[in-house]
């Protein structure tokens, strides 16, 4: 697509279920982002991958959140044994291999724990 | 560690008026700076940036300004919109797009018919 997508668009678990959020970037971007936006709040940084790097977890808030990357293209969030406090919008977004360009956005997936 | 930060996280402009929002940010490193606006539901959608070696730059209806001296980054948006209506978020980035965006708080800026 022309965009970055992700899905599911709006997810309702129960409190100690695992999630898995997805996200497909805009074909040839080698760098993406996995963000969180709690409601009525700034961008909280989570993981970054840019190509064949190590990515940077420097954002995880725990070791229940994890990310992976299928080489250049899609990528999955799991969150494990979900909280209520986890409930929040998870954003993703990528951008190509060189720099200046701006990173590009989607919808995000909206995730509510009960 | 390093932050940007917004002065103001709530703004009311009437329609048709200029708006300013204004951001701090404190990693003299960084070079790249983008402005984003997130409507309600919505991801955030890029809007203007600007490299450190220039100090202004313009758009259709909105001009940032960039104060390396005192690390102050401003977004004004003319004649304002009801569709103006959004959160506005600053963001840098220490080497020109190759490295993470940090992401300031935000501002809410609502437009008032």
């Amino acid at each position: 697509g022309a965009g970055v997508s992700q899905s599911p668009s709006n997810k309702v678990t129960e409190k100690g279920k695992d999630v898995e959020l997805r996200c497909d970037p805009i074909s040839g971007h080698t760098a993406l982002y996995w963000y969180r936006q709690r409601l009525g709040q700034g961008l909280e940084f989570l993981i970054y991958f840019q190509g064949n790097s190590a990515p940077d977890k420097s954002g995880l808030p725990s070791d229940r959140f994890s990310a992976e990357r299928t080489g250049e293209s899609v990528s999955t969030l799991t969150i494990q044994r979900t909280q209520q406090e986890d409930s929040a919008v998870y954003l993703c977004a990528s951008n190509p291999s060189w720099g200046g360009n701006t990173i590009y956005f989607g919808e995000g997936s909206w995730l509510t724990v009960v | 560690g390093e932050s940007v930060g917004l002065h103001l996280p709530t703004l009311s402009v009437q329609e048709g008026d200029n708006s300013i929002i204004n951001c701090a940010y404190s990693n003299s490193a960084s070079d790249y700076f983008i402005w984003y606006k997130q409507e309600s539901g919505k991801g955030p959608q890029f809007i203007i940036d600007i490299r450190s070696n220039m100090d202004k730059r313009q758009g259709q209806r909105v001009t940032v300004l960039l104060n390396k001296t005192v690390k102050h980054l401003s977004l004004q948006i003319a004649a304002t919109q009801p569709g103006d209506s959004a959160v506005y978020f600053c963001a840098e980035n220490p080497n020109f797009g190759n490295e993470k965006l940090t992401f300031g708080t935000g501002t809410r800026l609502t437009i008032i018919p």
